[in-house]
Formats: C-alpha cells, structure tokens, sequence
C-alpha cells in the first residue's frame, strides 16, 4: 500500500518567517494530495490539495507544489502569523489499490512565534 | 448542516469491557474510514468501508471490529479494550467519486485502565 513521510516532525519559526513542510510518497499510481491542519483540540480541515496533472497551486499565504517524477509534494507558508500554529498533515490518495481513503504523514507541528 | 457525527466525545474504560464508538454522516457519502491518533505517529488508518457491507482492513486493525449495515453509519468496536488502545480516535467520510476532500468527525478521546 502508500506510504507517505513527512518531514520535519517540528518547525518552529519567528512570525512572518516561511515555512516550509516536506512530504514524500511511495505509489506512483496516487493522483490526489491534500493538506490538513489541526488546530489543538479539533478535528483536522482540508487546507489546499493538489491533483496530478497540476505542478503548483496557490491560496493566498499557503502553496503546494508537486514533483511526481521525484514523488514528492511541498507545503510552503509565507508571513506566517501565530495562528498559523497548528499540527500539519500531508497525505496521499488514488493509489494502485483503486481505494480514495487517504493514508496521512506523521504529521508536523508547527510553533510561530510572535 | 453537512457533518460527521461521533459519540462518545470522552470516554474512559476498563480492560475488557467491550464499547462501540459511533460515527455518523449526513452527506450520502460511501466511503467512511477509522483512524486513531498518536503522538509523533500522525494519523494511522484502522478500518476503512467502501460502500454497505464493504470493509477492508487499515493499517493497525488489530483489536478492532466494524460493520457498515447502513450507508450513514461505521461503528467502531473494541470487544476487549486494553490499555495500548489508548488514543485519540477520528471517524472520517468521503464521496465515491475519490480525491476529494474528507470530513471528520470531532474525534473520540478513549482512556483504556
């Protein structure tokens, strides 16, 4: 099945530094990346996705952009603010196993600091 | 309101006392999936149900049972709770149609002494 690694486990930054998260998948088959950020004590909400057919997409202060040659996807922050802080999950869907449940990185905490 | 619904919030048991953890979805949506959450572990799939009376096995499945009799609903059953089942649990639904967006529940905080 998938496997996704997501890299750093913790980011700390200073208040509008970037920040940028790293996730890595494993079957080339899977054509959908979403992002979720859970904020301390709730449930995690879909932030920004990207499909396979697509390099980079924007949304205000957040981006994601995708290699699928290197199968790897990125989260970047800009002018972070403290209330960006929050833990961050990539994941991976639409794999060779034909099944759209969405298997999750580990997960980054991410601390901004005002 | 579109929404996935669990129950209980908290709960907190004993060794071997069987519970269901309910989850439910009001947007007609066939896929449902278990994860529980652990720190520095993220987000690790239990079961997952691709339609009624369709499951498959997650990733930990071990200890746990679902059933998926009805569209809307994908219990979680601990037949015999032991104390490493301690964790965070989120129930989530998806429509069929697949990469799209998955709404969770509000998640299940269960205490296993």
């Amino acid at each position: 099945g998938e496997n996704v690694e997501q890299h750093p486990s913790t980011l700390s930054v200073q208040e509008g530094d970037s920040a940028v998260i790293k996730c890595t998948y494993s079957d080339s088959a899977s054509n959908y990346f979403p992002w979720y950020k859970q904020e301390l004590g709730k449930r995690p909400q879909l932030i920004i996705d990207i499909r396979s057919n697509v390099g980079e997409k924007k949304d205000q202060r957040i981006a994601v952009t995708l290699n699928k040659t290197a199968k790897h996807f990125s989260l970047h922050i800009t002018e972070t603010q403290p209330e960006d802080s929050a833990v961050y999950f990539c994941a991976a869907t639409g794999g060779s196993g034909g099944s759209y449940i969405p298997t999750f990185g580990r997960g980054t905490s991410l601390i901004v600091h005002p | 309101e579109a929404q996935v619904t669990q129950n209980p919030r908290y709960l907190i048991t004993v060794t071997g006392k069987k519970l269901t953890v309910t989850c439910s979805q009001n947007m007609n949506h066939e896929y449902m999936s278990w994860y529980r959450q652990d720190p520095g572990l993220g987000l690790r799939q239990i079961y997952y149900s691709m339609n009624v009376e369709v499951t498959d096995k997650g990733d930990v499945p071990e200890g746990y049972k679902v059933s998926r009799k009805e569209k809307r609903n994908f219990p979680l059953i601990l037949e015999s709770p032991s104390p490493n089942q301690t964790s965070l649990y989120f129930c989530a639904s998806l429509p069929s149609w697949g990469n799209s967006e998955a709404f969770f529940g509000q998640g299940t905080r269960l205490t296993v002494v």
